[in-house]
């Protein structure tokens, strides 16, 4: 079945990095723009990041820009999201989650979800 | 960057109620919204996009209409499995920005 899995969260200190990675199964995964979407504890959903297929469109919310960098590997199945100069605003659930279309670039819409991975940022 | 702006921010109602939450754009988004719901502890969930239309397996209770920067989303009769915070999202353009969420529970 379609499945995503995200991995690499943990705790971290102010102004280290973390990668995280979401695993992709049962679909092709090389024809999907992918996204990452993260949650505060007890907040709203905040969309991070987006790549298209083949990944060369890559987009950041302004919270992100200069300090994220999401890439994909379609040999492995796998999307990644690097975090630098981590912030303790930036303690969440990270989601990936698949765009609903397929082929036809980022639509912004996204119909699968990973059960995510937390990150926590704290001295 | 255009902020999506729901009300009311949390609600309770009876089995059975008609239940509407409402979704404002800052700016014309035409009818690129989407409708999320995220039951407690569980992952988000697409229920309806391009504002009308109910993704495949959502049951037909629910509804979704507006266009431009008005929007809202219906449960006819609402069921205790509907208890859950629901989400409107622009998508027309990047960024893909969410409502700040309103959490539906049972009275």
């Amino acid at each position: 079945q379609v499945q995503l899995v995200e991995s690499g969260g943990g705790v971290v200190q102010p102004g280290r990095s973390l990668r995280l990675s979401c695993a992709a199964s049962g679909f092709t995964f090389s024809r999907f723009s992918m996204y990452w979407v993260r949650q505060a504890p007890g907040k709203g959903l905040d969309w991070v990041a987006v790549i298209s297929d083949d990944g060369s469109d890559k987009y950041y919310a302004d919270s992100v820009e200069g300090r994220f960098t999401i890439s994909r590997d379609n040999s492995k199945n796998t999307l990644y999201l690097q975090m630098n100069s981590l912030r303790a605003e930036d303690t969440a659930v990270y989601y990936c989650s698949r765009d609903i279309s397929v082929g036809v670039g980022i639509t912004g819409l996204m119909d699968v979800w990973g059960q995510g991975t937390t990150v926590t940022v704290s001295s | 960057d255009i902020q999506m702006t729901q009300s009311p921010s949390s609600l309770s109602a009876s089995v059975g109620d008609r239940v509407t939450i409402t979704c404002r754009a800052s700016q014309g988004i035409s009818n690129f919204l989407a409708w999320y719901q995220q039951k407690p502890g569980k992952v988000p969930k697409l229920l309806i996009y391009a504002a009308s239309t109910l993704q495949s397996g959502v049951p037909s209770r629910f509804s979704g209409s507006g266009s431009g920067t008005d929007f809202t989303l219906t449960i006819s009769s609402l069921q205790p499995e509907d208890i859950a915070t629901y989400y409107c999202q622009k998508y027309n353009s990047a960024p893909w920005t969410f409502g700040q969420g309103t959490k539906v529970e049972i009275k």
